[in-house]
């Protein structure tokens, strides 16, 4: 069974400097993973995804992420941090031996960005 | 392009009773998935309808169930609601031949 793990609860950044959040995954075939942010009182939003070639993908509003098959990860960074950044982060994950579309999330990490 | 949209917004029950929540899907979009997003946890799958059949199920109840329409929107039915059905529901809609799933604002029910 395929499923996520976001190994942080709260990640805490100062404006500016670079940010990381984590994400770990295990799927029994080749993984689909992808990256949403979630703001208060609101729907998943859709940052990145990655689904084969380059391991570095880049989405939405400056974040990228660096999918890891020998390390079952696919961190999501972000060089420079914005205020407007914080919000709570999840990491999904669909296995292509399953078929249904099915999305796994991990439990979602909080990112504070300080002024 | 319109983006995916449910109703109602907000949703107050009493344990026993049913709801029915909606979702319609983003324009040219087939699939429909819901998931139950309990407060401080990522959403869990409940069902995904694609050309208003099931295509796949999360581990719940049958007391959960569905159905998309020819137009691709789709409900969500709950019956004998439980105080642990208290949630934000989410509907995202994909098209079969891609990946990514867009995701409504919810609906948040709260079983009293």
């Amino acid at each position: 069974a395929q499923s996520v793990a976001q190994p942080e609860d709260q990640v805490n950044v100062a404006e500016g400097n670079p940010l990381t959040v984590k994400c770990t995954y295990s799927v029994s075939g080749n993984p689909y993973l992808f990256w949403y942010v979630q703001y208060p009182n609101r729907g998943l939003q859709f940052l990145l995804k990655y689904i084969t070639g380059d391991n570095l993908v880049k989405g939405s509003y400056g974040f990228e992420a660096e999918f890891n098959k020998s390390q079952t990860s696919f961190h999501l960074k972000k060089p420079s941090a914005l205020v407007s950044d914080s919000a709570l982060y999840f990491c999904a994950v669909r296995d292509t031996e399953n078929y249904g579309q099915n999305f796994v999330f991990g439990p979602g990490t909080r990112l504070s960005v300080l002024p | 392009e319109t983006g995916v949209t449910q109703s109602p917004t907000h949703l107050i029950k009493t344990r026993g009773q049913q709801v029915t929540l909606r979702c319609s899907s983003q324009s040219g979009h087939n699939t429909v998935s819901w998931y139950q997003q309990a407060l401080g946890q990522g959403p869990q799958f409940i069902f995904q309808y694609y050309r208003e059949e099931e295509n796949g199920r999360g581990n719940f109840p049958p007391r959960f169930s569905g159905l998309q329409f020819p137009n691709y929107s789709s409900e969500l039915n709950v019956n004998a609601l439980e105080l642990d059905d208290s949630a934000l529901y989410l509907c995202a809609s994909s098209a079969y031949s891609q990946e990514t799933q867009y995701f409504g604002p919810g609906t948040r029910l709260l079983v009293l």
